[in-house]
């Protein structure tokens, strides 16, 4: 267990919605990471915040956004959501990113999004 | 932009130890090497990492050269559990996302 919460484990909709997940990370870290697993791309990653601030810009697509609480937990919001964007996604959160032992990413069990 | 180079597969006998090697041929001074395994498709497990000297923990050994373009991963004792896929990954001196790499699948056979 690595102490990083995410929720829900899965998730099922229709493509033209939208859904939100959500982290935890673990207790003392202040930033945290969003990736997308999906079958044919394998681990992308997608946005960093660092205690509540956007750190860090990934393979984002306009219709998925993010933010981190004052509380430190962080959501991603997935819209108009179409087939492609079935994935796993993993949260994952580190101490700080300032680099070496601090930068140590933990990760979360992951959700997994089907759309159908 | 994966900055490392790994084998795509192998296999370890159980009980033998894994060696896992990792090319990273223009990593710079300041970066660290991770090491990461993700067990089917649950979330990507921490292993080890390292600046330039050899290290050790509970896991796993990383040994890596003195150039520091390539490294090591040694499961001393491979167990059936350490089937997984592998990822080596080189982080960026600002502590920003890590790139995975397609890693390699370990398989241990009984």
């Amino acid at each position: 267990d690595s102490g990083v919460t995410q929720t829900p484990k899965h998730l099922i909709t229709a493509t033209g919605q939208r859904v939100t997940l959500r982290c935890s990370p673990r207790s003392g870290d202040l930033s945290v990471y969003w990736y997308q697993q999906s079958l044919d791309q394998g681990l992308q990653f997608l946005i960093q915040y660092y205690n509540g601030e956007e750190r860090a810009k990934g393979n984002i697509l306009e219709r998925f956004s993010a933010q981190q609480f004052p509380d430190l937990h962080s959501e991603l919001n997935l819209s108009s959501l179409e087939l492609g964007d079935s994935a796993l996604y993993f949260c994952a959160s580190s101490v700080d990113p300032s680099g070496g032992a601090k930068d140590t990413q933990y990760f979360g069990p992951g959700t997994r999004l089907t759309v159908l | 932009d994966a900055k490392t180079t790994q084998p795509t597969s192998m296999d370890c006998a159980e009980g033998r130890a894994a060696n896992l090697p990792c090319n990273h041929s223009t990593i710079s001074g300041n970066e660290y090497v991770y090491w990461y395994r993700q067990i089917h498709s649950q979330g990507p497990q921490y292993i080890i990492h390292g600046l330039k000297n050899n290290e050790t923990n509970e896991m796993a050994s990383l040994i890596i050269t003195e150039d520091r373009k390539s490294s090591t991963l040694i499961l001393p004792h491979a167990t059936l559990r350490d089937t997984a896929v592998y990822y080596c990954i080189v982080s960026y001196p600002t502590g920003n996302q890590f790139y995975f790499g397609t890693g390699t699948s370990l398989t241990v056979i009984p």
